[in-house]
């Protein structure tokens, strides 16, 4: 079963912010929003995580909700070479735990 | 900074034939996890290793097997190959310090 549900594509013009949604209503209090991306054929790549707070890095935000069943990654100002499938994935917080790859989101970044 | 490492980075077998896929996570990272992607695919996670003990399993074929070294080096052995084996295979590392994985550039095995 899919823990997280999120749109199959989006587009975003380079330049602007790209919000991408997530929802996870059945997260555990245990787990952890996690966010990847897979540039085409390359390893997937870490951009971010959190439990309740938002957090911010050098590559993106990432917004929580209160009741944390849904959150959104953004990414600031998107450039072509954001384009990518990004993947919103739970996690148990022991620190050997899988992660699970769902269908993601196909971010297109329009010129 | 050292990243994952993994050879070959592309692979040609024939039916039946058997290869090996060799991973060196990133320096102090003592988890290591393979994953398999078809053409179309997502990620499937096949099996991790955390102290060179096997700690989760996931659709791994019997056919295929792993083992984490000394060294912590992981290697991924898969024998009796298939045309439906023909992937992208990669090996990903983490620490207890900080759980996210990080992930190689993967290896193509291409079966004829």
């Amino acid at each position: 079963d899919a823990k997280t549900t999120q749109p199959p594509s989006m587009d975003c013009a380079e330049g602007r912010a790209a919000n991408l949604p997530c929802n996870h209503s059945t997260i555990s209090g245990n787990e952890y929003v996690y966010w990847y991306r897979q540039i085409h054929s390359q390893g997937p790549q870490y951009i971010i995580h959190g439990l309740k707070n938002n957090e911010t890095n050098e590559m993106a935000s990432l917004i929580i909700t209160e009741d944390r069943k849904s959150s959104t990654l953004i990414l600031p100002h998107a450039t072509l070479r954001d384009t990518a499938v990004y993947y919103c994935i739970l996690r148990r917080s022991n620190r050997d735990d899988k992660i699970i790859f769902g269908k993601g989101t196909r971010l297109h970044i329009l010129p | 900074a050292a990243g994952v490492i993994q050879s070959p980075r592309h692979l040609i077998k024939e039916k039946r034939e058997t290869a090996t896929l060799k991973c060196y996570p990133i320096p102090r990272h003592d988890t290591v996890y393979w994953y398999q992607q078809g053409p179309g695919q997502d990620p499937q996670f096949l099996i991790s290793f955390y102290e060179k003990m096997q700690s989760d399993k996931g659709s791994i074929p019997d056919r295929f097997s792993a083992q984490q070294f000394s060294d912590y080096h992981s290697e991924l052995n898969m024998s009796s190959l298939e045309l439906g084996d023909s992937a992208l295979y990669f090996c990903a590392s983490s620490s207890g310090s900080r759980g996210e994985l990080f992930f190689g550039e993967g290896s193509r095995l291409t079966v004829l």
